[in-house]
């Protein structure tokens, strides 16, 4: 079975510029989390969505916002960006509306100059 | 609020060594307690699980008891090695949010 994907792996973007990120979960996985893993602040949860529905949320302004298609993959969108925003996007799959297991893909670096 | 604790790291062992690495958590109710391993280049993988109280997570030879009266999931690893050079992430499953302790980075040199 295939693992979690996510594109691109490695970005580099301009500050004020948006960006996208896209997140194929595992064949039957309905569950999709991101997060945010940065040197300073660690892996911060950014949100989770299930059925297409966002069913929670972190501590993030509004600048970023995501969605989920009926096929289960994910996009995370960062509009404004600012150098703070530089950091590895991690997105995890599982089963259930955050299952005891999720699996994680490798990621999105992302670099904001 | 939920937090998770870990022992500041990096951490350098030699082969073969006894590994432990603490972690302790805040959290209302009862959490469900993870070890996360996170390998150069990589996204994180689960390691091992332990959902009440009491209930020792295991695998690959990594071990951790959930122990409710000190708040506490250790992990714990009899002889490592150097494939097992990765950063280990504990956390907490409570209100449908998972919440990350902030790694431990473990090199085992020969």
């Amino acid at each position: 079975k295939a693992g979690v994907t996510q594109t691109p792996r490695y970005l580099i973007k301009t500050r004020g510029q948006q960006v996208t990120l896209s997140c194929s979960p595992i064949s039957g996985h309905r569950s999709v989390s991101w997060y945010q893993q940065t040197p300073g602040q660690g892996l911060q949860f950014l949100f989770e969505y299930f059925s297409e529905t966002q069913r929670n949320k972190g501590n993030f302004p509004g600048r970023f916002s995501g969605r989920q298609f009926s096929n289960s993959r994910s996009e995370m969108n960062v509009s404004t960006l600012e150098l703070g925003d530089s950091a590895l996007y991690l997105c995890a799959s599982s089963l259930r509306q955050i299952s005891y297991e999720q699996y994680f893909g490798p990621g999105t670096r992302l670099t904001v100059t | 609020g939920n937090s998770v604790t870990q022992m500041e790291g990096p951490v350098t062992l030699s082969e073969e060594a006894f590994l432990t690495i603490n972690c302790t958590y805040t959290a209302t109710g009862y959490p469900s307690l993870f070890w996360y391993v996170q390998y150069p280049g990589e996204g994180l993988q689960l390691l091992l699980k332990a959902t009440k109280a009491d209930d020792k997570g295991s695998n690959k030879g990594f071990e951790a008891t959930y122990r409710k009266e000190t708040t506490s999931f250790h992990l714990e690893k009899g002889s490592v090695q150097v494939s097992d050079s990765a950063v280990y992430f504990c956390a907490l499953r409570s209100n449908d949010k998972v919440i990350f302790g902030p790694g431990t980075s473990l090199s085992v040199i020969p």
